[in-house]
């Protein structure tokens, strides 16, 4: 099994830049994604990890230490439709678990 | 390409009875996997298929939930009897089936259990 641990709610200005940990527990581990979630809406892939290091797409970062179990991701140059839910989940011997997500409310 | 496709996008049942969802995935996707997301929280594992054939149901409740995917293709949620705490979004998604392939999620069938 696995914890995947991630804050419940950020907050950050439009423009501003936001970083979102998530640190996991795993004896098998095939990678890390980042998932976006709009409120009643499925989930959208952003980014992959499995190897350590910085994966950079645009406005959005995704980092990954396997040895430290931790991965952020980082959100550039906010924008008001960036406010949604951010799953960090891990997969773990094929299977993808994710985590209970952040919550990122951007304002004005 | 056409995402995947769920269907009803909402359920409501009374407690006791059953209901069934129903997912078709993208077309190549050997990989088929049913969530469950309580409101509030992280997609929840219920069952992943590789082709027509199950790789994990450990989570699945199966005295009341059964899935299936007879054809390697389409597949089936159904829980008899519901309760109360299956209120939920109940999210199909699919994938190539490597490791490196992130899953592609539909748009849900929304549960609530009166």
């Amino acid at each position: 099994g696995q914890n995947i641990d991630q804050p419940t709610e950020m907050t950050a200005t439009e423009g501003a830049i936001v970083q979102i940990n998530c640190t996991y527990q795993t004896s098998g581990f095939n990678g890390l994604f980042w998932y976006q979630q709009h409120a009643g809406e499925a989930p959208t892939f952003l980014s992959y990890n499995v190897l350590d290091g910085l994966e950079e797409k645009g406005r959005f970062s995704s980092f990954l230490s396997r040895s430290k179990g931790y991965s952020y991701l980082l959100l550039k140059e906010l924008q008001m439709k960036d406010s949604a839910s951010y799953l960090c989940a891990v997969r773990e011997w094929g299977k993808l678990q994710f985590g209970a997500g952040t919550q990122v409310v951007v304002t004005p | 390409e056409a995402g995947v496709a769920q269907s009803p996008r909402y359920k409501i049942i009374e407690k006791r009875q059953s209901v069934a969802f129903w997912c078709n995935p993208i077309s190549g996707h050997a990989t088929l996997y049913w969530y469950q997301q309580i409101l509030g929280q992280g997609p929840k594992l219920l069952i992943q298929f590789q082709n027509n054939g199950v790789v994990d149901d450990s989570q699945l409740p199966k005295d009341r939930f059964s899935a299936e995917r007879l054809k390697g293709v389409d597949s089936t949620l159904k829980i008899q009897p519901a309760k109360l705490e299956d209120s939920a979004v109940y999210l199909c998604a699919s994938s190539l089936g490597s490791n490196l392939d992130p899953l592609h999620f539909g748009n849900g069938t929304r549960l609530t259990v009166t």
